[in-house]
């Protein structure tokens, strides 16, 4: 079965840091495109980041960019987004994903707020 | 940056009857080189994450009803359920994965009528 569990999200302050995982089982992590995608409460879907299977290429959404950094570690099955600089605008619930959108996580809630 | 306008923004359809979702690219998000249009179609239900229904513009996801459809090319695209049942009540969203930033439609929301 295939599962990808999201964690450590919550509240933080603006300017604050959260590190969200996204552990992953049951498909060839490995080989795969991986994505961050966001949700704001009663709206749509807003594309994050993405990284390459192998790590070297990663790419971010104008409105993350220099503040949100996406990476993995394959031998743990794992995808990882740092966020620092948040922003109340940041406020969403966050998914990992996999290529095409294939599989998803059951979505992680970040708040920023004083 | 690749726009995709869905329309319409919400939708209620008579069970069995069909329905019809229309997805417009600001650009073309056809691969000329594999004639592969990078276009895909998501389900989502309230409190769950997104499903994946159709990729490749028409291609099924694996155990998704037959009642899923997905045609067009280029930049204009289209979702059709056959019959509508209970359980499609939902939001669509059409997604484009042709070049970053990937993009998503702005949804239609379906209803019974």
């Amino acid at each position: 079965e295939v599962q990808l569990v999201e964690s450590g999200g919550g509240l933080t302050q603006p300017g604050g840091s959260l590190r969200l995982s996204c552990a992953a089982s049951g498909f060839t992590f490995s080989s795969t495109w991986m994505d961050w995608v966001r949700q704001t409460p009663g709206k749509g879907l807003v594309w994050v980041s993405r990284i390459s299977p192998d790590g070297s290429t990663t790419r971010y959404a104008d409105s993350v960019k220099g503040r949100f950094t996406i990476s993995r570690d394959n031998a743990k099955n794992t995808l990882y987004l740092q966020m620092n600089s948040l922003r109340a605008e940041d406020t969403a619930v966050y998914y990992c994903a996999s290529d095409i959108g294939t599989y998803w996580g059951q979505g992680m809630l970040v708040t920023v707020s004083p | 940056d690749i726009v995709m306008t869905q329309s319409p923004d919400s939708l209620a359809v008579s069970l069995g009857e069909r329905a019809t979702i229309n997805c417009k690219s600001s650009q073309s998000i056809l691969n000329n080189s594999n004639n592969k249009n990078y276009l895909a179609w998501y389900q989502q239900k309230p409190g769950q994450p997104p499903e994946l229904l159709i990729y490749w513009a028409s291609t099924r996801e694996s155990g998704v009803p037959d009642r899923f459809s997905g045609s067009g090319s280029g930049t204009d695209f289209t979702l059709t359920i056959s019959s509508l049942q209970a359980e499609d009540v939902a939001v669509y969203y059409c997604h484009q994965y042709f070049g970053t930033p990937l993009t998503f439609g702005g949804g239609t929301k379906v209803e019974i009528k």
